[in-house]
């Protein structure tokens, strides 16, 4: 299995509202990436987890909150966000190893609008 | 830290005519480097990635790529379009000294016209 696969693929929400996105791989990979990418722009990068920790947050606003089960599941709980959060957020996987060169593997994103 | 830049954010191209997108690295270490394809309202797909095994890097779909220290480029081609390449590519290198991070380039949208 060489996927890694994201729900829900929409997500339309209130700027009130609560929800979540949800990232699986099953490749035994131990590093996971969350991503915000708007129309003709190249991915941003949000968080990073290594082994289950949270290894890098790119200054994100705590309205965003990443979330590491195991080493298999990554979540975004999103709490009281604007509308210029929207944007299509990609999910990736990689190994740890550095002699493989960091090849991130990416979902097919959820494309969010925040109204 | 390590960045790309992609020169030309739009190439057209005829069906059957050569494709070359152009990425250009700043690195003061071997880096790591990456194409990766978009299209439209979906994910990344890797084309191809240089790790300072060879040179000359070939990928999927019948793209390859030669990575040029002298130019510190590393230029994707393709020798005859398809309609089906139509899509947003990217050029990135991982960062050495925060690992886990991809640096982007800003894209090139590529454009096939019969």
């Amino acid at each position: 299995d060489t996927e890694v696969t994201q729900t829900p693929k929409h997500l339309v929400m209130g700027m009130t509202n609560k929800k979540s996105l949800k990232c699986e791989q099953h490749m035994g990979h131990r590093a996971m990436y969350w991503y915000k990418q708007k129309a003709k722009k190249p991915p941003e990068l949000m968080f990073v987890y290594s082994y289950e920790k949270l290894s890098i947050n790119e200054s994100v606003p705590s309205r965003f909150s990443p979330e590491c089960p195991n080493s298999s599941l990554l979540n975004l709980h999103l709490h009281a966000l604007q509308p210029e959060d929207s944007a299509l957020y990609l999910c990736a996987s990689s190994q740890v190893d550095r002699e493989r060169g960091g090849e991130q593997f990416f979902g097919p994103g959820t494309r969010l609008t925040v109204l | 830290a390590q960045s790309v830049t992609q020169l030309g954010s739009h190439v057209s191209v005829s069906e059957g005519a050569l494709v070359l997108l152009r990425c250009n690295y700043s690195s003061s270490v071997p880096p790591y480097l990456f194409w990766y394809v978009q299209y439209p309202n979906q994910g990344l797909q890797l084309l191809l990635k240089y790790t300072s095994a060879a040179t000359l890097v070939k990928g999927i779909n019948g793209f390859e790529a030669e990575f040029k220290k002298s130019e510190t480029s590393f230029h994707l081609t393709k020798p005859s379009a398809h309609m089906s390449d139509a899509a947003e590519y990217f050029c990135a290198v991982v960062q050495t000294d925060s690992w886990g991070k991809l640096q982007f380039g800003a894209g090139t949208q590529v454009v096939v016209t019969p």
